[in-house]
This record gives structure tokens, C-alpha cells and sequence, in this order.
């Protein structure tokens, strides 16, 4: 199957650092991948969905200036958490789309990044 | 926006007994229905999917059936086994373009 590759899987960072977390698909091009945030015993929400080559689209109440989301290939999309804080603690997590797919039966998730801000 | 219910958020079965989890949709236009298994820390796991244009559909041990007119899905596990422990969630959307929206999930614990 198609494999969705998320890095780091682990990142403590002090409050007031940035984060970079890359969602790379390995086998397949993806036009659109998700950004979503999983909080403990909680579902997944989601935060912005991001197309190759445009800006973001961010759900409400998710600050595009603090999430700042990158699509610049076909094969890969970032999220930045600018200024984290504790707050921002969360497992994070991609899922992206295989280009050309007409429905979300092609989607494939990252193995997600847990966020500690100290 | 799509709001996806799910109950119950939690569910205690012994090994060998049948599991059912539902959920609720209310997007007339959503057309496709997974349900992912979550184990802690990791991805979600695709177990099974169903279309709008079916209204039941069976894998081995785990099937799903969808009513679209009472726009609601379940999940059934049946012989449940300790390994099948984990968080399940459902989900909904419409086609390419849109996100899938999650239900909150169910912890369901097999007990040997």
C-alpha cells in the first residue's frame, strides 16, 4: 500500500521555539494532504487542508500565523508551529491524497509526530 | 460542515461476544464512510469503508452497514479478541476535496 512518511515522530522543544514537522508521501504524488491535532483521549481534528501549490485552507479557530503550513511539491507538505507553547503539546498528524483520486478511499495517514512544549 | 456522532465512547465485551459501535452523520452529501482503528500513539489503521451506494459490506469478522436515509452507519465485530482493544472512529465525507470528519471515537476493551 501507499506509505505516508512524518518526521520527527518525537520532539520536546522549550516554549517560545518553533517546530518543523515534514509529511512526505513516498510512493505517490498527493495534490492535497490534512493537518490534523489529536489531543490525549480525544478525536482527530482538522486543522487546515493543504493544496500543492496554494495556500492552505485553515479550520476555525486555527491561527494560520501560528501553523504555518508549506506545499510545495507534489510530495511533500510542512506544518511549523511558530512560538510553541504548552498548550500547542498535541500529537500531530497528516494524511494525504493521492492525486487524481475522486474520493477520500485513496487517503493515506502519516504515522503522526507527538508534540511536547516544556 | 459535516458533524460526524459516535456512541458509545466507551464498550466492555468479553472475548467471543459481538461489538457495536454507531455513529450518525448529518451531511446529506457525505458518500463515503470508513472506520479506523487506533492503537495509542500510532496512526489510524483503515479496517473497512462502504460507499452511499451500498448499505452493507463484510470483512471477515468486521462488517459495516449504512442507512442513508436515517443518515447513520455502524460498525459490527463479531467473535471479538483481546487484540481487537483500541480506539475505533468513524468518519464521513464527501468526494475529493473535502477532509474526513471524525467522530470522538470508541475505546473498546475485549476482555479475556
Amino acid at each position: 500500500g501507499a506509505v505516508v512518511s512524518q518526521h520527527p515522530s518525537r520532539v520536546i522543544c522549550k516554549s517560545g521555539t518553533s517546530v518543523k514537522i515534514e509529511c512526505r508521501s513516498l510512493d505517490f504524488q498527493a495534490t492535497t494532504m490534512f493537518w490534523y491535532r489529536q489531543f490525549p483521549k480525544q478525536s482527530l481534528m482538522l486543522m487546515a487542508t493543504s493544496n500543492e501549490g496554494s495556500k492552505a485552507t485553515y479550520e476555525q479557530g486555527v491561527e494560520k500565523d501560528k501553523f504555518l503550513i508549506n506545499h510545495a511539491s507534489l510530495t511533500l507538505s510542512t506544518l511549523t508551529v511558530t512560538s510553541a507553547h504548552p498548550e500547542d503539546s498535541s500529537f500531530y498528524i497528516c494524511s494525504a491524497r493521492v492525486s487524481g483520486a475522486e474520493s477520500n478511499e485513496k487517503l493515506f495517514f502519516g504515522s503522526g509526530t507527538q508534540l511536547s512544549v516544556l | 460542515g459535516e458533524n460526524v456522532e459516535q456512541h458509545p465512547s466507551t464498550l466492555s465485551v468479553q472475548e467471543g461476544d459481538s461489538a457495536v459501535i454507531k455513529c450518525t452523520y448529518s451531511d446529506s452529501a457525505s458518500n463515503y464512510f470508513p472506520w479506523y482503528k487506533q492503537e495509542l500513539g500510532k496512526r489510524p489503521q483503515l479496517i473497512i469503508d462502504i460507499r452511499s451506494n451500498v448499505g452493507e459490506k463484510k470483512d471477515q469478522r468486521i462488517a459495516v452497514t449504512l442507512n442513508k436515509t436515517a443518515k447513520h452507519f455502524s460498525l459490527h465485530i463479531t467473535e471479538t479478541q483481546p487484540e481487537d482493544s483500541a480506539v475505533y472512529f468513524c468518519a464521513a465525507s464527501r468526494n475529493s476535496g473535502y477532509a474526513l470528519n471524525f467522530g470522538k471515537g470508541t475505546s473498546l476493551l475485549v476482555t479475556p
